[in-house]
């Protein structure tokens, strides 16, 4: 059981660039998220999903994609790297939706340090 | 949607002494708030919850309070050791919410 897992864990990237941070998770957890952490800023929700095939937008959505395939898989894309994207960033899943029935909060990632230049 | 508040942003205290971070929360159908700590360079990781049913809970050194009148809860540890610092966040979500919404962190440092 590896839980969650994010690559890559670090990466340098271009103005311009498109890349995809990948996270899987082996747990079977229905719900997965992105966050992106920046100092003083906390924790921000980038996207989220509810189950294969669903997807939608947290509070910093902009310059984002993602997709649910599988159970499993939950990429980030970034379309076209900007400097402001440059930030830590966390994938997150859970047994169900927050706030349904018995719930143990997230199973974070490692994490990957991006930057932007 | 929900706003949390989470304060101090950073709090010092010596070795041995207790260290209290309180948050606030907006939405008055929050149900569950976890408390997470992350350690430098770590993910953050899950170290106590409580359900809005409960007035406070226990574990160890470390114990949450709720007040849902007040709408604020916050996490106590006591006897703190040089192990304890971190950063905390606390987090909220109602019954029929999407995401948790978090507090913007508290970094904790205990001095030997």
């Amino acid at each position: 059981n590896a839980g969650v897992t994010q690559t890559p864990k670090f990466q340098v990237l271009k103005t311009g660039q498109s890349m995809t941070l990948q996270c899987a998770q082996d747990m079977n957890h229905e719900y997965m998220s992105w966050y992106r952490q920046d100092p003083g800023m906390g924790l921000r929700l980038i996207h989220y999903s509810v189950g294969a095939g669903i997807t939608d937008q947290g509070e910093v959505p902009n310059g984002y994609n993602v997709s649910r395939s599988t159970t499993e898989d939950f990429p980030l894309r970034l379309l076209s790297a900007a400097p402001s994207q440059t930030s830590v960033y966390f994938c997150a899943s859970s047994y169900r939706t927050p706030g349904q029935g018995t719930n143990y909060g997230y199973t974070f990632g490692s994490g990957t340090r991006l930057t932007v230049v | 949607g929900e706003n949390v508040e989470q304060h101090p942003s950073t709090l010092s205290v010596q070795e041995g002494d207790s260290a209290v971070i309180k948050c606030t929360y907006s939405d008055s159908a929050s149900n569950y708030f976890p408390w997470y700590k992350q350690e430098l360079g770590k993910r953050p990781q899950l170290i106590i919850d409580i359900r809005s049913n409960v007035g406070e809970k226990k574990d160890q050194r470390i114990a949450v309070t709720l007040n849902k009148t007040a709408k604020h809860f916050s996490l106590h540890i006591t006897e703190t050791q040089p192990e304890d610092s971190a950063v905390y966040f606390c987090a909220a979500t109602p019954i029929t919410g999407n995401q948790f919404y978090f507090g913007t962190g508290t970094s904790l440092t205990v001095i030997p």
